[in-house]
């Protein structure tokens, strides 16, 4: 069955250091989401990506975040000069099936910021 | 955007009794999922329920869209369902839009 993978699994980084988080959605899909998980809290929307563009984006995704698709497979969530704050479970997701939209969630990247 | 309810935030049974967790949302939505989180942190998909009934073995979720709900039931309840279930529903309500998520439901489940 396929599935959405996310790498690293866990990473500690220094505060105002920039990090990369990758995904591979499942294949043949438009459509990708980033969440972020905030210690002990209910999961957040960050950003949906449509097509190569952002489709649409919550309040929580300012400046100081991006996200790309360098290639046909990777999907990259960018942290510029990371906070405290920042510090969660980052989750990739995306729908499977042609028919509906429901989403599919990869293992999550755990950011360390300190 | 849409608010998501659940309730209760907390629940402790013993094992083998049977629970219903709820979820309220704020506006029509088209789509619904139900997750249960692991204590690995891992989302797993329960169901997606837009409207009406599904079962799957000890599970099993309910979604009355004109009254703004869903429930989802555990029967029998093991160890192994122990965890946070959360309900989560389009941003505004449709189409591909990202999840609004609930608080969640945090349960355990004592042998």
């Amino acid at each position: 069955e396929p599935e959405v993978t996310q790498t690293p699994s866990h990473q500690v980084t220094q505060m105002g250091q920039e990090v990369i988080l990758r995904c591979v959605p499942i294949s043949n899909h438009l459509y990708f989401y980033w969440y972020r998980q905030i210690l002990g809290q209910k999961v957040e929307f960050l950003v949906s990506f449509y097509n190569n563009e952002i489709s649409e984006k919550s309040e929580i995704f300012d400046d100081q975040f991006s996200v790309e698709r360098p290639d046909g497979s990777n999907f990259t969530l960018k942290i510029r000069s990371t906070k405290l704050e920042d510090s969660a479970m980052y989750f990739c997701a995306s729908p499977q099936w042609a028919r509906d939209n429901e989403q599919f969630f990869g293992p999550g990247t755990r950011l360390t910021v300190l | 955007g849409i608010q998501v309810e659940q309730s209760p935030p907390d629940l402790i049974l013993q094992e083998g009794a049977n629970s219903t967790l709820r979820c309220n949302f704020s506006d029509s939505v088209n789509n619904l999922q139900w997750f249960h989180q692991n204590p690995w942190g891992q989302l797993i998909n329960l169901f997606y329920i837009p409207s009406g009934t599904k079962q799957n073995g000890r599970l099993s979720a309910t979604t009355v869209a004109t009254e703004r709900y869903s429930l989802l039931y555990i029967s029998s309840s093991q160890t192994t369902d122990s965890g946070v279930y959360f309900c989560a529903v389009p941003y505004s309500g449709g189409g591909a839009d990202g999840l609004t998520f609930g608080k969640g439901t945090h349960l355990i489940i004592q042998p």
